[in-house]
């Protein structure tokens, strides 16, 4: 079987700070995903990607940018750090678009002080 | 647009009782529904899906669901639950081939022992 690696596990940065957030997987899955979890609702889509060097925005994209240098891995840029969003950010990945089984990482946590 | 439902926040059961946790969609064409669980602290993982054929769905653990075109559902069972079926289940859709899922709110299970 495969594992996604969500690193780090804590990311803690100031306000207007740029941060960064890495996921890697070995599953040779095409497409990967960013989800973005606050308490209460539920799992929003920030970025997806179908293929290496692919990108597409999804619901909560603003004030974030995303990478896919390689088809294992897929990081995640917070561009300014604010502290409303401070949630869990879920990296998955899948096989194919249609009918697609996602495959999650164990999330990260971003802190904003 | 495709939504996702999910009526009940909390459910909260006794170990051993049957529990039923549901879910309503919205989509006008063919679509992908799925479940997936999320432990504390975790990242999700895959119960089952549906695309097309027997509309009910065996999935891992003896979880089920049922697909109903009439009712746009698609409500998870599970006749005999356990103490660490305690978890947040999430409800999720995807159409065509957008690749995209959209995730309802979650259902928080509590089983008591």
């Amino acid at each position: 079987g495969g594992i996604i690696t969500q690193t780090p596990k804590f990311l803690i940065g100031q306000e207007g700070q740029k941060l960064t957030l890495k996921c890697q997987q070995n599953f040779n899955h095409d497409t990967m995903y960013w989800y973005r979890q606050d308490s209460g609702k539920g799992l929003r889509l920030i970025y997806y990607s179908i293929t290496e060097n692919d990108l597409q925005k999804g619901d909560l994209s603003e004030g974030y940018d995303a990478s896919r240098e390689k088809k294992s891995s897929f990081s995640l840029t917070v561009t300014s750090a604010q502290k409303n969003e401070m949630a869990v950010f879920l990296c998955a990945s899948s096989m194919s678009r249609e009918g697609n089984t996602l495959y999650f990482g164990e999330g990260s946590r971003l802190i904003v002080v | 647009t495709q939504t996702v439902s999910q009526s009940d926040a909390h459910v909260t059961v006794f170990e051993g009782d049957s529990v039923e946790l549901r879910c309503n969609y919205s989509y006008g064409g063919s679509i992908y529904l799925s479940w997936y669980i999320q432990h504390h602290g975790r990242g999700l993982q895959f119960l089952l899906k549906y695309y097309s054929g027997n509309p009910v769905v065996q999935g891992v653990n003896g979880f089920k669901a049922e697909f109903s075109k009439s009712d746009s559902s698609f409500h998870l069972r599970k006749a005999s639950v356990h103490w660490s079926d305690s978890a947040v289940y999430f409800c999720a859709v995807s159409g065509g081939n957008t690749g995209k899922l959209i995730f309802g709110l979650g259902t928080t299970l509590q089983v008591q022992p």
